[in-house]
C-alpha cells in the first residue's frame, strides 16, 4: 500500500512566522503535490513537483514556496504566515506518467493566529 | 481555466436509499475523471474513468463518464451509515504530471 505521511496532524503558528509542512512518500513516486482544502472551495493546487528539484506553480502559489531535495520528500513553506493561510493542507503523490491516481496523506490542519 | 462543478453540495438520506452524485467538468486536454471519498482523514481513491459509457463498479458504488456532455455520475445503492463522507470529483488534463482540478465536493450524510 502507498503510504504518504505528513509530519503534523495539527499545527498552530503565529502571524509572520516561517512555517514548514513536510510530506514523505514511500513508493518512489516521481510526482508530488500540495493542496489546501477550504469549505465550499474543494481542494486547490498550490505547487507540484514532477521530479527532484523540479517544481511548478499550481493555481494558488502566492505566499508559498516548496522544496524537493530528495525524491521521497516534498516540503511546503509559508514564508511569512498570515491568517488567511489557516486551512487544511493535503499532500499527494503518484507515479510518473499517465493513468495513475494520486494518493493522499491524512492532512495537516494549520491555524495561524 | 479548468473547472469542475459538483452537485448537490450536500445530501441527507436514510440507510437503504440510493443516491446519485453529479460532476460536470471543463478541463483542457482532458485525460480522465477521478472520484475520491474523504472521511476524517486522507481522500481515498474510488474510480478513474477515461472512456465514455463504460460503467465502473465496486460493490454498491458505480460510476460512469459521458465525454460528449462532459459529466460523470457516482451512484451508491443501499446506502449505509459508513457511506457518510465527502465525495470529491476531479478532472485530469494538460500535461502527463497528473495535475487534478477538484470540484467543491458533495457532503453525504446517511442516517440510520
Amino acid at each position: 500500500d502507498v503510504k504518504v505521511t505528513q509530519s503534523s496532524r495539527y499545527l498552530v503558528k503565529r502571524t509572520g512566522e516561517k512555517v514548514f509542512l513536510e510530506c514523505v512518500q514511500d513508493m518512489d513516486h516521481e510526482n508530488m503535490f500540495w493542496y489546501r482544502q477550504d469549505p465550499g472551495l474543494g481542494l486547490r493546487l498550490i505547487y507540484f513537483s514532477y521530479d527532484v528539484k523540479m517544481k511548478e506553480k499550481g493555481d494558488i502559489p502566492e505566499g508559498y514556496s516548496v522544496s524537493r531535495e530528495k525524491k521521497e520528500r516534498f516540503s511546503l513553506i509559508l514564508e511569512s504566515a498570515s491568517t488567511n493561510q489557516t486551512s487544511m493542507y493535503l499532500c499527494a503523490s503518484r507515479p510518473g506518467g499517465t493513468g495513475q491516481p494520486q494518493h493522499f496523506g491524512d492532512g495537516t490542519r494549520l491555524s495561524i493566529l | 481555466e479548468d473547472k469542475v462543478v459538483q452537485s448537490p453540495l450536500s445530501l441527507v438520506v436514510h440507510e437503504g436509499d440510493t443516491v446519485t452524485l453529479n460532476c460536470s467538468y471543463e478541463v483542457t486536454n482532458f485525460r480522465s475523471l477521478l472520484w475520491y471519498k474523504q472521511e476524517k482523514k486522507a481522500p481515498t481513491f474510488l474510480f478513474m474513468l477515461t472512456s465514455s459509457g463504460i460503467e465502473k463498479k465496486s460493490g454498491r458504488l458505480s460510476s460512469i463518464l459521458d465525454k460528449k456532455e462532459l459529466f460523470s455520475i457516482l451512484n451508491i445503492t443501499a446506502t449505509q451509515t459508513g457511506d457518510s463522507a465527502v465525495y470529491l470529483c476531479a478532472g485530469a488534463g494538460g500535461t502527463s504530471y497528473g495535475k487534478l482540478t477538484f470540484g467543491q465536493g458533495t457532503i453525504l450524510t446517511v442516517h440510520p
